[in-house]
């Protein structure tokens, strides 16, 4: 079956711009978490969505937001973009039922801000 | 607070020798636990995992062994191979009936030199 998918995998976008970012979790997978990566900070934990209701937040500003859809594809969008905000976008998706499961990740979206 | 906390942010490993790759956890409601490897450019590859009510998981070259006296939990990889170059994750999760949030540590990039 096919995997996460995220789109787009590029982008370079200027301060204080807007960004949306696309993930489409497996099938069947109703959870959808959004982590950040950069170099040396690891894994950053941004949120997680299940059944359109975002169940867990990380420690970052309120210009991080997200939301999902009845299909449980996801959005994050990123307000007022700063240089701080560059890195790898990586989502993951899991049946998100409680249960011990691993999550499956997408590729990413690599996000330049200049 | 970082509860999952990978030590050693790169290891070097001749190719055919053992590689160890460690992690340290601080939660001990944590019950289930996982590894991912990162190439570069790609999303977390999920690679092995070990509930709490185990000490061992074996699946071909790779074994996770886990102390729970000790919060450790380490990665083994007999033989290693060049192929198998890339950032490691370690991750942890416990069930729970808000979802499974996952807690990542921040890698540790191995290289296995031919």
């Amino acid at each position: 079956k096919a995997g996460v998918t995220q789109t787009p995998r590029y982008l370079i976008k200027t301060r204080g711009q807007q960004v949306t970012l696309s993930c489409s979790p497996i099938s069947g997978h109703r959870s959808v978490s959004w982590y950040q990566q950069t170099p040396g900070q690891g894994l950053q934990f941004l949120f997680e969505y299940f059944s359109e209701t975002q169940r867990n937040k990380g420690n970052f500003p309120g210009r991080f937001s997200g939301r999902q859809f009845s299909n449980s594809r996801s959005e994050m969008n990123v307000s007022t973009l700063e240089l701080g905000d560059s890195a790898l976008y990586l989502c993951a998706s899991s049946r998100g039922t409680g249960e011990n499961t691993e999550a499956f990740f997408g590729q990413g979206t690599r996000l330049t801000v200049v | 607070d970082q509860q999952v906390k990978q030590n050693s942010p790169s290891l070097s490993v001749q190719e055919g020798r053992i590689s160890i790759l460690n992690c340290d956890y601080t939660n001990s409601m944590f019950d289930y636990f996982l590894w991912y490897k990162k190439y570069p450019a790609e999303g977390p590859t999920f690679l092995i995992s070990i509930s709490s009510i185990k000490d061992k998981n074996e699946d071909g070259r790779f074994t996770v062994f886990l102390n729970k006296s000790a919060k450790h939990l380490s990665l083994h990889i007999v033989p290693s191979q060049p192929g198998d170059s890339a950032v490691y994750f370690c991750a942890a999760s416990r069930r729970s009936r808000t979802g499974n949030q996952f807690y990542f540590g921040t890698g540790t990039s191995l290289t296995v030199i031919p």
